[in-house]
């Protein structure tokens, strides 16, 4: 496995403002994962962040609500812009760990509030 | 149908005994399958990996795998109240994006 850490835990934020989050990983990883947990649901993909190329965002999800960096093999952030009640939610970062077999691994999580 | 299911629950066992866990999955090209355990406030934890027909198993967690009938399963032998979480099935997907999807998870009670 790995071990993950993110930046900030949890924020209150005012609406119309920009939150970056931060995820921080022990070693070089290629595949790291945006998701999102909005309360009582199940994950869903935000976007990949690979290092050397831009974020492949899902559907539903764009670059300018959702802005992503990946500088190196061991960090990434995810900004989420603008900011409304809406985006009150749980952000995970994940990364794939190299094996035959796809596995990935959760940080902590984010417990963004939006008033 | 939706890529991937299970019953939200929630599931209530007693201690000491079986709890089972299904999922069924779309017919794409779905390579590996995860279970996962969540508490509440905490992030999911990678408890086992699946990837071939049959039974895979690990301390008290059997998983058990049938491509034919599209469905992942999940035996927790010996409940015990601190196996209390939503447990959420995640199968990964190739072409047209390698990537997880996940249902949106069975939650367990194990009572005393």
């Amino acid at each position: 496995s790995a071990v993950i850490s993110q930046k900030p835990s949890r924020d209150i934020c005012q609406r119309g403002t920009s939150l970056t989050i931060q995820c921080q990983v022990d070693s070089q990883v290629t595949m790291m994962f945006w998701y999102r947990q909005q309360p009582g649901q199940s994950l869903t993909l935000i976007a990949t962040a690979n290092q050397g190329s831009e974020a492949t965002y899902e559907s539903g999800f764009v670059i300018d609500k959702f802005p992503i960096s990946r500088p190196n093999l061991t960090f990434s952030t995810l900004t989420v812009s603008n900011m409304s009640p809406e985006d009150s939610s749980i952000y995970l970062c994940s990364v794939e760990i190299p094996s035959a077999y796809n596995e990935q691994f959760f940080g902590p999580g984010t417990r963004l509030t939006v008033l | 149908q939706k890529e991937v299911e299970q019953n939200s629950g929630p599931l209530s066992v007693p201690e000491g005994a079986i709890a089972s866990l299904n999922c069924t999955y779309s017919d794409r090209v779905s390579q590996s399958f995860f279970w996962y355990r969540q508490y509440s406030g905490k992030s999911p934890e990678l408890i086992m990996s699946i990837y071939s027909n049959g039974d895979k198993e690990d301390g008290r967690f059997t998983a058990q795998l049938n491509k034919a009938s599209q469905y992942v399963s999940l035996l927790i032998r010996d409940s015990q109240p601190s196996d209390s979480a939503t447990y959420l099935c995640a199968v990964y997907y190739t072409g047209g994006g390698n990537k997880l999807t996940f249902g949106t998870g069975t939650q367990l009670k194990v009572e005393l």
